[in-house]
């Protein structure tokens, strides 16, 4: 089974500018985490997805935000990008339908910001 | 919120030694305690979970334990082995939202 893939794995913006994120889940996995990883915040939920729907919601700003496809893949988008901003964000996948569901993690999308 | 404080941050051992770090939380709804393992590059990657219902688990020369009582858990990792270098993420969840706790970057000499 394919693990959870994101595209793209580098970016680079300026100030500003906004950027759309890409997560593909395990297949089957009906819920999609996004966490923005940091070495002075470490790593801190944005938000989750399931079936299309947002069903849990942390504590960023509203230049944060996402959705959830029929097929399960999702995209986060930051707008008006600042330099706090750079960071690698992850997405994570489970099945979703129980609360204990283990989480799997793609390789991250590092995004940097200028 | 949930607040999960997780030590040591660094840890070294020798090859064949045994590591062990400590993490603790304080939301009592939280139910689910999964351990991550990050190497430099890459995602956390799931290694080990437990339950609330649960004490301990093992699975090889990973083990996890849990005081629900005192709201603390625990990773022992036995006979250490150069490629178990990496960053470890402890993580509570009430409900499915994962807290993580800071990391400990463990560093094992051969």
């Amino acid at each position: 089974k394919a693990g959870v893939t994101q595209t793209p794995r580098y970016l680079i913006k300026t100030r500003g500018q906004q950027v759309t994120l890409s997560c593909s889940p395990i297949s089957g996995h009906r819920s999609v985490s996004w966490y923005q990883q940091t070495p002075g915040q470490g790593l801190q939920f944005l938000f989750e997805y399931f079936s299309e729907t947002q069903r849990n919601k942390g504590n960023f700003p509203g230049r944060f935000s996402g959705r959830q496809f029929s097929n399960s893949r999702s995209e986060m988008n930051v707008s008006t990008l600042e330099l706090g901003d750079s960071a690698l964000y992850l997405c994570a996948s489970r099945a979703g339908t129980e609360l204990y569901n283990e989480q799997f993690f793609g390789p991250g999308t590092r995004l940097t910001v200028l | 919120g949930e607040n999960v404080e997780q030590h040591p941050s660094t840890l070294s051992v020798q090859e064949g030694d045994s590591a062990v770090i400590k993490c603790t939380y304080s939301d009592s709804a939280s139910n689910y305690f999964p351990w991550y393992k990050q190497e430099l590059g890459k995602g956390p990657q799931l290694i080990i979970d437990i339950r609330s219902n649960v004490g301990e688990k093992k699975d090889q020369r990973i083990a996890v334990t849990l005081n629900k009582t005192a709201k603390h858990f625990s990773l022992h990792i036995t006979e250490t082995q150069p490629e178990d270098s990496a960053v470890y993420f402890c993580a509570a969840s009430p409900q499915g939202r994962l807290y993580f706790g800071r990391g400990t970057q463990l560093t094992v000499w051969p």
